[in-house]
């Protein structure tokens, strides 16, 4: 199984509301990755977990909260969101054992629109 | 930060001829990789040359590095209507722990039948 998997594909959501992305991967990955991209634009690091300790945070807002349960799943938590916020968000993952060969296997991606 | 610049931003060829992209970096890095990405889609990994190597060939891509001009190049050979799509190069920086990766403003490329 070489794939990374997001849930839900497309979401809208209010300022107000509470929601959650979902990202699987069942390849004995121990480094994941959350993203963040625009319309014609290049995919933005936000975190970065290695073996389910977070160890990158780009600035992210606290409004984007992430949590790695376990070395399998990854979910990136939304609270009261902004319209600017809309984008494509993807998660990927990597052995997380080796820098000089390291490549990252993308989800998807979840659509978001913030109304 | 932004780490990666690509020209062209847009290509646009004829089915069968050979596609150049290039990026340009800044700073040191471990090695550099190449991406698609289909419209609205994941990123699939294409190729990643270290940075101790100078080319590196992978069915009709070629690439090349040169870390003295902090720079990289991306060949399609033959392209192919499928070959349309978004190129990214990313540059894999120094850091301790887990993998940061910096990804150029990409170039969109069609293939015209």
């Amino acid at each position: 199984d070489t794939e990374v998997t997001q849930t839900p594909k497309h979401l809208v959501m209010g300022m107000t509301n509470k929601k959650s992305l979902k990202c699987e991967q069942h390849m004995g990955h121990r480094a994941m990755y959350w993203y963040k991209q625009k319309a014609k634009k290049p995919p933005e690091l936000m975190f970065v977990y290695s073996y389910e300790k977070l160890s990158i945070n780009e600035s992210v807002p606290s409004r984007f909260s992430p949590e790695c349960p376990n070395s399998s799943l990854l979910n990136l938590h939304l609270h009261a969101l902004q319209p600017e916020d809309s984008a494509l968000y993807l998660c990927a993952s990597s052995r997380g054992i080796g820098r000089l060969q390291e490549t990252q296997y993308f989800g998807p991606g979840t659509r978001l629109l913030v109304l | 930060s932004q780490q990666g610049e690509e020209d062209p931003q847009a290509l646009s060829i004829q089915e069968g001829e050979n596609a150049t992209m290039n990026c340009s970096y800044k700073t040191s890095i471990n090695n550099l990789q190449w991406y698609r990405q289909n419209s609205g889609r994941g990123l699939v990994h294409l190729i990643l040359i270290r940075s101790n190597e100078r080319e590196k060939h992978s069915g009709r891509l070629r690439v090349t590095l040169d870390t003295s001009k902090k720079s990289s190049s991306l060949l399609i050979t033959a392209s192919r209507a499928a070959d349309t799509a978004s190129y990214f190069c990313a540059t894999d920086l120094p850091s301790e722990g887990a993998q940061k990766l910096v990804f150029g403003q990409g170039t969109r490329l069609t293939i015209n039948p």
